[in-house]
C-alpha cells in the first residue's frame, strides 16, 4: 500500500538552530501539504505545493520557515532559527488531484516529524 | 471561514461498549466535504470516510458509522462494540472551496 514517507520521525534540536524535514509523497501525487500540529489541537495547514509550485503559503511565518519541492515531488521544509514555540509535530500530506478538484480531494498523511525545542 | 467543532475533548469507555463521537461544522460554501481522521499514538493520520454535502445518507462500514445531518450541520461518527484498538484522537474535517479545516479532536480512551 502506497505511503507517504517522512523524515526524521523524531528532532531534537536548540533555539536558534536549523532544522529540515523531509516528505516524499505517494507517486502520483500532484499535491503536497504541510501541516504543524500543535499538542492538543488539530493540524494546521503551513503551505500547499501543486507539482512544484506554491499554492497557498499564507499560514507559513516565511521569517524563518521555507519550503521548496524543485521537481514536483518529494519536499523539505525548513526552520531556520528554531524557537521554542516551534515545537510540534509536522505532519506532510498529499493527495492526487488538481485545480478545482484540490480542496475536495482526499489528503493522506505521513508519519509526521516530531520536533523539540530545548 | 469555516469551523469545525468538536465539544468533547476526551472520552472514556469501556471495551464492548458503543461510543459516539460528535462533530458540529459552519461554513457559508454550498459545496464542501467532511472527514474523519483517526491519529493513534504513533502520530500518523488515518483516513476514515469522506463524505460530500449532497450526499446525506448514513454509512457504515463494519464497526463504524457515520451520521450525516445537513440540518444541524453535524457529522457524527459512532464506534460500535469498542475495542482497545480504537482508542486514539479522532479528528473531524472539513473542506470546501478552501483549505482542509480539522476540529481540536476527541480523545479516547478504550479501556479492556
Amino acid at each position: 500500500e502506497a505511503e507517504v514517507a517522512q523524515s526524521p520521525r523524531y528532532k531534537i534540536t536548540e533555539k536558534s538552530q536549523a532544522v529540515a524535514f523531509w516528505c516524499d509523497p505517494i507517486s502520483g501525487h500532484a499535491t503536497l501539504y504541510w501541516y504543524r500540529q500543535i499538542l492538543g489541537q488539530g493540524p494546521e495547514l503551513l503551505v500547499q505545493f501543486q507539482d512544484e509550485s506554491v499554492v497557498d503559503d499564507s499560514q507559513l511565518p516565511k521569517d524563518r520557515f521555507s519550503a521548496e519541492r524543485l521537481k514536483g515531488v518529494d519536499s523539505t521544509l525548513k526552520i531556520q532559527p528554531a524557537e521554542l514555540g516551534d515545537s510540534a509535530m509536522y505532519l506532510c500530506a498529499s493527495s492526487f488531484g488538481r485545480a478545482q478538484s484540490v480542496s475536495t480531494d482526499t489528503q493522506y498523511f505521513g508519519p509526521g516529524t516530531r520536533l523539540t525545542v530545548l | 471561514a469555516q469551523k469545525v467543532t468538536q465539544a468533547q475533548t476526551e472520552i472514556s469507555v469501556v471495551e464492548k461498549e458503543d461510543v459516539t463521537l460528535d462533530c458540529v461544522y459552519e461554513t457559508r460554501d454550498t459545496t464542501y466535504y467532511l472527514f474523519w481522521y483517526k491519529q493513534p499514538p504513533s502520530g500518523e493520520l488515518v483516513f476514515l470516510i469522506r463524505r460530500n454535502s449532497f450526499d446525506e445518507q448514513n454509512e457504515i462500514s463494519g464497526r463504524y458509522s457515520w451520521n450525516f445531518q445537513k440540518s444541524t450541520s453535524s457529522f457524527n461518527f459512532t464506534i460500535t462494540a469498542s475495542q482497545v484498538v480504537d482508542s486514539a484522537v479522532y479528528f473531524c474535517a472539513l473542506s470546501g472551496y478552501s483549505t482542509l479545516t480539522f476540529g481540536k479532536g476527541t480523545m479516547l480512551l478504550v479501556s479492556p
